[in-house]
């Protein structure tokens, strides 16, 4: 079946540092990819998403690649702020029955000034 | 343009009580969804709606009801409150290419 895994957390990063979460998936044929992101007491928002292999989708500074390959929609970015600290969820729609999102666990991110 | 809206924003229940939650979206969106989420968990599917008329279960439904009798509304009942019912809960809808636009929440306790 389908599944998102992503990296467990906290993941708590100085201010400036570089930031990477890790996520794969299982999905039989070509998924789109998101990444949510849930600030404290909010619901969650997209961050940005990615349709097929090879997308790159980016948003505030966020990356994530959708690579086929290694199946695999890791999260990056080059410096983090305060601001950013926030629990981040990876997600993919099948291709079929796209209404049904699988979201990952999500990874606590803490930033500290 | 409101988006997705939720009421109540908190709500505490005594074990037996009923209550809805109510959900609104003003996108026009067909898809609809109720999550719940448990602390330092992830989301777990509870209802979903493709349309007016439509619903089907998620991945935990019981103890729970839905109905969506018009495109905008989706409410979620609870018939009996029970202490594992404790959670926020996610109100979300989307339109046919999958990203899903989220209310923020309701948070209910039940003692």
């Amino acid at each position: 079946g389908n599944s998102v895994t992503q990296m467990e957390g906290p993941v708590t990063l100085s201010e400036e540092a570089f930031l990477t979460i890790n996520c794969t998936y299982t999905a039989t044929g070509y998924p789109s990819l998101f990444w949510y992101v849930q600030y404290p007491g909010e619901g969650l928002q997209l961050l940005l998403k990615a349709t097929k292999a090879d997308d790159k989708g980016s948003n505030k500074g966020f990356e994530a690649t959708y690579r086929k390959e290694t199946t695999s929609f890791h999260l990056e970015k080059g410096s983090v702020q305060v601001s950013d600290s926030a629990v981040y969820f990876c997600a993919l729609s099948p291709q079929t029955g796209g209404f049904k999102t699988i979201f990952g666990a999500g990874t606590r991110l803490f930033v500290k000034a | 343009n409101a988006g997705v809206t939720q009421t109540p924003k908190f709500r505490i229940l005594k074990i037996g009580q009923s209550m809805t939650l109510q959900c609104t979206q003003d996108m026009n969106h067909n898809y609809m969804y109720w999550y719940r989420q448990d602390p330092g968990m992830g989301l777990k599917l509870i209802y979903y709606s493709v349309g007016a008329g439509i619903t089907d279960k998620g991945e935990v439904p019981n103890g729970y009801n839905v109905s969506r009798s018009t495109t905008e509304d989706f409410p979620l009942r609870l018939e009996l409150a029970a202490p594992s019912q404790t959670s926020v809960y996610f109100c979300a809808s989307s339109p046919e290419n999958y990203e899903q636009f989220f209310g923020p929440g309701t948070r209910l306790t039940v003692l």
